[in-house]
This record gives structure tokens, C-alpha cells and sequence, in this order.
């Protein structure tokens, strides 16, 4: 099984300003990683695939890198809808599909 | 666009069963793989299942394999998960979710619905 690893476990960033999230696999799986966001009682919402691509409707203020084992994403420019949870998930290599902790972002 | 409603969660006893469903619109539902994640109260997310397109190959996470069925109906368009033999650790809002392209073995999950509370206590 793949281990996500999400950090930090809390993020304080003002509005305004950028934040940048981590996840690192314990192994590679390419770029198959996939970013979601939540907000307090909602569905996760696919923000990232392909590690890099942003879904259909997200605001080019998202955006993600990396490839292997290191993966960021990064906000910029923070709106108040912004803070919420954000969590990896690797589909490389399934089952199971695994999931990071999660990165929750609140305001400074 | 792309629709999914679950139902069936509830208070249970540990030990007792419980059904729930998926109700799928907005995309054809027989050529996509779909998916149950959960979230127990406070935590992240569990990948707990998915269902290929055709109902024939199922997946199933340790936590609940041999306790938990997933299935389908393509002709209703719907997903289901019997979940047996509950335990209090199986608390959680349990999340249906299709997978994002109808080929290939690397599918992230595009649409999910807003979930339904299982809750199990004594």
C-alpha cells in the first residue's frame, strides 16, 4: 500500500497571500496524483489531476507540481473560499486508492 | 451535468446490516467505474470500494473486506453498498464517487455525492 503524507497538518495564511501544500508517496506514482479540496459539511471537490492539470471550473490561482514521490499545491492570491481542507490522493497504484491526511488551511 | 444522491444510512446497532445507495444521472452510468470513500467523524478520507463497469470485478479495502458488498444496476443507474456485521468504527458519512474517465487503470474521482451518515452505537 501506498502511503500519502500530507504537510503541514494546519496551514495560517492570510488573505491575500499564497500557500503552498505538500504530499509526498512512499513510493512513486508518477504523476498520478489527484488534489481535492473540502469545506466544512460538503463532498470533496477534484480541484487537480495528473498532478498538474487543473479540473473543469478551477481558478487558474490553483495550480500543482511535481512528479514521483514530492507533490505541492500551491494558491495564490487567497480568497476567503479558499480556506478549507485539502487532501492528496494517489491512483497509481490500486487498490487501495490512498489518501493523505489532509492540509487544513485557515485564516491568519 | 453530473448527479449523484446516496441514501440509506441511519442508527444502527454494532453487528446489524444496512444498504445504501447511489442514485447516478447526467453521464452514461453503465460505462464508468464508480467508487464508495468514507469519512468518519473528524478524520479524512477511506477508500473503501469500487465496481467496474459491468458489475463483474470488485474491489474492497481490508477494513471491510468479506463484511461490505458493493453492486450495481445499470438498467436504474444505481450503486449500492450492504454493509454487515457494522462495528462503531464503521461511523462514518459514506461518499459514492465515479471515476473520472471510462478507460485505463489510472482514474481519479471526478464527481461525488454529498454523502450519508452511517452511524453505528449501541
Amino acid at each position: 500500500e501506498i502511503v500519502m503524507t500530507q504537510s503541514p497538518a494546519t496551514l495560517s495564511v492570510s488573505p491575500g497571500e499564497s500557500a503552498t501544500l505538500s504530499c509526498r508517496a512512499s513510493q512513486s506514482v508518477g504523476s498520478n496524483l489527484a488534489w481535492y479540496q473540502q469545506k466544512g459539511g460538503q463532498a470533496p471537490r477534484l480541484l487537480i489531476y495528473g498532478a498538474s492539470t487543473r479540473a473543469t471550473g478551477i481558478p487558474a490561482r490553483f495550480s500543482g507540481s511535481g512528479s514521483g514521490t514530492e507533490f505541492t499545491l500551491t494558491i495564490s492570491s487567497l480568497q476567503s473560499e479558499d480556506f478549507a481542507v485539502y487532501y492528496c490522493q494517489q491512483y497509481y497504484n490500486w487498490p487501495p486508492y490512498t489518501f493523505g491526511q489532509g492540509t487544513k488551511l485557515e485564516v491568519k | 451535468q453530473v448527479q449523484l444522491v446516496e441514501s440509506g444510512g441511519g442508527l444502527v446497532k454494532p453487528g446489524e446490516s444496512l444498504t445504501l445507495s447511489c442514485s447516478a444521472s447526467g453521464f452514461i452510468f453503465s460505462d464508468y467505474y464508480m467508487n464508495w470513500i468514507r469519512q468518519a467523524p473528524g478524520k479524512g478520507l477511506e477508500w473503501i470500494s469500487s465496481i467496474s463497469s459491468g458489475g463483474s470485478t470488485t474491489f474492497y479495502a481490508d477494513s471491510v473486506k468479506g463484511r461490505f458488498t458493493i453492486s450495481r444496476d445499470n438498467v436504474k443507474n444505481s450503486l449500492y453498498l450492504l454493509l454487515s456485521s457494522l462495528t462503531v468504527e464503521d461511523t462514518a458519512v459514506y461518499y459514492c464517487a465515479k471515476d473520472a474517465k471510462n478507460w485505463g487503470d489510472y482514474n481519479w474521482f471526478d464527481s461525488w455525492g454529498q454523502g450519508t451518515l452511517v452511524s453505528v452505537s449501541a
